[in-house]
């Protein structure tokens, strides 16, 4: 039990697009969701809370603007990077997490490279 | 500012023995800890964590201990296996675990038979 996952694993990308990623629970329902941000020998990086039916709440540093999060549903959530730049590349790896008492469970991560 | 440091990049154990990965905090907030345990390009896998009210919790052949005092933590894992051999992250939250996690940079484990 408690799969999250993540699409896509791999997304490479002109500069100036927009990629969206989802985060999915296939398994349990999450009211809350957290994308995280890890750079290549740096530890993961909270970028912003997701909890469904409410607007993000997004860490200091963190445009909320390039970085739109939507929560639809209790099983998903999105995080699209606007207008990617080289800089945006990095590993994106998003958890949810069931409720009180119960530990975040992270996907299995997006690699985005911007060319 | 780093909230959470794990000052030990690599640790190399033989197989069999017990390995210590060790963490400190900064943040008083901080009220529930976990370890992950994580491979490159993949999420992280959540392996043991405790609570602030507890000083030790223990899981199969993993045991997490919790020094408040010194705002301490570490992981034994014992006996220490060739599958252990991974990258391990602490981390901390506040809110009893519902908010989001402040990792470590991580201790890279090497298990050598």
């Amino acid at each position: 039990g408690a799969v999250v996952s993540q699409h896509p694993s791999w997304v490479i990308c002109k500069s100036g697009t927009s990629v969206k990623i989802e985060c999915r629970s296939l398994d349990f329902q999450a009211t809350t969701m957290f994308w995280y941000r890890q750079f290549p020998k740096q530890s993961l990086m909270l970028m912003a809370t997701s909890n469904e039916g409410s607007k993000a709440t997004y860490e200091q540093g963190v445009e909320k603007d390039k970085f739109l999060i939507n929560h639809a549903s209790l099983t998903l959530s999105t995080l699209t990077v606007t207008s990617a730049h080289p800089e945006d590349s990095s590993f994106y790896i998003c958890s949810a997490f069931p409720g009180i008492g119960q530990t975040q469970y992270f996907g299995p991560g997006t690699r985005l490279l911007v060319l | 500012d780093q909230q959470v440091k794990q000052n030990s990049p690599s640790l190399s154990v033989q197989e069999g023995r017990i390995s210590i990965l060790n963490c400190d905090y900064t943040n008083s907030m901080f009220d529930y800890f976990l370890w992950y345990k994580k491979y490159p390009a993949e999420g992280p896998t959540f392996l043991i964590s405790i609570s602030s009210i507890k000083d030790k919790n223990e899981d199969g052949r993993f045991t997490v201990f919790l020094n408040k005092s010194a705002k301490h933590l570490s992981l034994h894992i014992v006996p220490s296996q060739p599958g252990d051999s991974a990258v391990y992250f602490c981390a901390a939250t506040s809110g009893g675990g519902a908010d989001g996690l402040t990792f470590g940079k991580g201790t890279h484990l090497i298990i050598q038979p």
